[in-house]
This record gives C-alpha cells, structure tokens and sequence, in this order.
C-alpha cells in the first residue's frame, strides 16, 4: 500500500499567513493526487485534483504543486474560514490512501 | 447541483449486518465510479471500496480491511448504491461518506460528497 505522510499534523498561523503543507507519497505517484478541506462537522470538500488543478468554484488562494512523491498545499493570505483540517489522497493504486490530516488553526 | 444522500446508519450488536443506501441526483447516475470512505470520531479517511460504471463492468475494488465482508453494489435505474456490510466489528464504528468520483486529466478523483451516514458498532 501507498503511505501518505503529510507534515505538521497541526499548524497556529493568523489571518493573511501564507501557509504550506506538504504530503509524501511512498512510491511515485506522479500527479494523482488531491487535496480536501473538511471543517467541523462537516464532509471534505475537494480543493485540488492532479496536483495542481484547482477545483471550480475553490478561491485562487489555494494552489498545489509537486509530483512523484512529493506535494505542496499552499494557502496564500489565509482567511478565517480556512481555519479546518486538510487531507491529502493519492489515486494512482489500490488501496485508495489518505494522509492523516493538517489541523490549521487561529493563533 | 451534484447530491448525494445516505441513509441507513445505526446502532448494530458486534457481528451484525447493515446495510447503506447512496441516493444520487444531479447528474447520469451510471456514467460515474462511486466511492464510500468513512472516518471514524476524531479520526481521519478512511477509503473502503470503488464502484466502477457500467462501461467498466461494475466492477469493484475493496479495501483489505473491508474485503470479505463488505460489499458494494449499485442500481442505476434507481440512481442508487448501496454499502452491504456483514460481520461488524467496533472498529467498524465510523460515519460513512458516499462519493462521486470524475476524472481529471485521467484518473477518477473524489469529487463530490455526501454529508454521510452514522453506523455505530457496539453491544
């Protein structure tokens, strides 16, 4: 099975913080890749597909680069309701993984 | 407008069986791949298994831990699909998402959600 390590499990940053999270595929994965936000109580909501292609209707603040085996979310000029968790799943190969999530919260 | 909602969660003895209904509109029902994951309280994703359109044969992939005692199905004419589960465990306990998967620039990816269904496993 494909790990997904994504790092930091936990993020402090403040309202128009730019912030960076990065997930680590443990083989290639080319760019099969995606990135979901899910607040509280709520479902994920799919942000980025193939790496780098933005979801329709998901703000230009958020962008996603990489291949292989390593990715990047960046969230530029952070705003309060960007304040959840986010995932990253890698679709290249069966079984389907998931990283274990980044808790971005307020300072 | 893409909706997905599920139906069918609930308490359940350890060993027991349920099962979970998808009710999708929005879109053609039968020209997607659909996805159940579940998250288990506090926890993170979990995916549990694929269905494949019927171009593809209905296929379905499974993931090791599920295999074997779940299984997905769906109905197109009803715009359905459904999550057979049998011989549940604790660890079972999870709210269950189901999903439309499209694909990008190739593979299918999870695109849209449903808010989920609660199956608790406990005596």
């Amino acid at each position: 099975d494909i790990q997904m390590t994504q790092s930091p499990s936990s993020l402090s940053a403040s309202v128009g913080d730019t912030v960076t999270i990065t997930c680590r595929a443990s083989q290639d994965i080319s760019t099969w890749l995606a990135w979901y936000q899910q607040k509280p109580e709520k479902a994920p909501k799919s942000l980025i597909y193939d790496a780098s292609s933005l979801q329709r209707g998901v703000p230009s603040r958020f962008s996603g680069s990489g291949s292989g085996t390593d990715f990047t979310l960046t969230i530029s000029s952070l705003q309060p309701e960007d304040f959840a968790t986010y995932y990253c799943l890698q679709y290249d190969r069966y079984p389907l993984t998931f990283g274990g999530g980044t808790k971005v919260e307020i300072k | 407008e893409v909706r997905l909602v599920e139906s069918g969660g609930r308490l359940v003895q350890p060993g027991g069986s349920l099962r979970l209904s998808c009710a999708a509109s929005g879109f053609v029902f039968g020209d997607h791949f659909m996805d159940w994951v579940r998250q288990a309280p506090g926890k993170g994703l979990e995916w549990i298994g694929r269905s494949r359109s019927r171009p593809n044969g209905y296929s379905t992939e499974y993931a090791a831990s599920v295999k074997g005692r779940f299984t997905i199905s769906r109905d197109d004419s009803q715009n359905t699909l459904y999550l057979q589960m049998s011989s549940l465990q604790t660890d079972d306990s999870a709210l269950y998402y189901c999903i439309r998967a499209i694909p990008g620039s190739g593979y299918p990816f999870f695109e849209s959600w449903g808010q989920g269904t609660l199956v608790t496993v406990s005596s």
